[in-house]
């Protein structure tokens, strides 16, 4: 099946310092990246939607200038999380919709994850 | 409003049939959707139904929505160990087929 992985799994950052995460697509082409925030017991927020070669598109509430999102290609999109304070602490998923896979069209696969720890 | 709502928690014994219940609030959406997360691995992408369905099989599960109630529900029959996992519902926006709106997640544990 399509596998989507992230890097790294776990961080710790100091307060103030930039935090980069990669999303990767390994064995499909993903022409739309979809970045979440998940906080302890609760949902999966969609943060913003990524589309190759373009601006992403964040959601309501979502600083684009704190989060950085750049997806310079079909298989990968990053995730900078600029001047980071303890309150960015959070678990962050990813996900890429292939179009041309078997299956549920629209069907989005997710990455395993990235737990961010801000001191 | 969009929004999702799960029980945390729900435990059963090895071989009994596990159901797991969801409400949502938006009854325009399109797809409603059944996902299990494991401990370190992504979501993955277990059923889902057309909003024009009332129940779907697949092999152990079975998917039921009562759209009148805005109710969905994931039954697993023969609940084995390795079913352990959360489990989300979710749903698309109406307004963008891309977003998906999540529950909360149901833990669900299995024990011998």
């Amino acid at each position: 099946g399509a596998v989507v992985s992230q890097h790294p799994s776990r961080v710790i950052c100091k307060s103030g310092t930039s935090v980069k995460i990669e999303c990767r697509s390994l064995d499909f082409q993903a022409t739309t990246m979809f970045w979440y925030r998940q906080f302890p017991k609760q949902s999966l927020m969609l943060m913003a939607t990524s589309n190759e070669g373009s601006k992403a598109t964040y959601e309501q509430g979502v600083e684009k200038d704190k989060f950085l999102i750049n997806h310079a290609s079909l298989t990968l999109s990053t995730l900078t999380v600029t001047s980071a304070h303890p309150e960015d602490s959070s678990f962050y998923i990813c996900s890429a919709r292939a179009e041309r896979l078997a299956g549920f069209y629209n069907e989005q696969f997710f990455g395993p994850g990235t737990r961010l720890t801000v001191l | 409003g969009e929004d999702v709502e799960q029980s945390l928690f729900l435990s059963v014994r090895e071989g009994d049939s596990s159901v797991i219940n969801c409400t949502y609030t938006d009854s325009s959406s399109t797809y409603l959707y059944w996902y299990k997360q494991e401990p370190g691995a992504g979501l993955q992408l277990l059923t889902y139904i057309f909003s024009n369905m009332d129940m779907k099989q697949d092999q152990r599960l079975t998917v039921l929505l009562n759209k009148k109630d805005k109710h969905l529900s994931l039954r697993i029959a023969d609940t084995q160990t390795g079913d352990s996992a959360i489990y989300f519902c979710a749903e698309s926006s109406p307004y963008n087929t891309d977003k998906l709106i999540f529950g909360t997640g149901t833990r669900l544990q299995v024990f011998p």
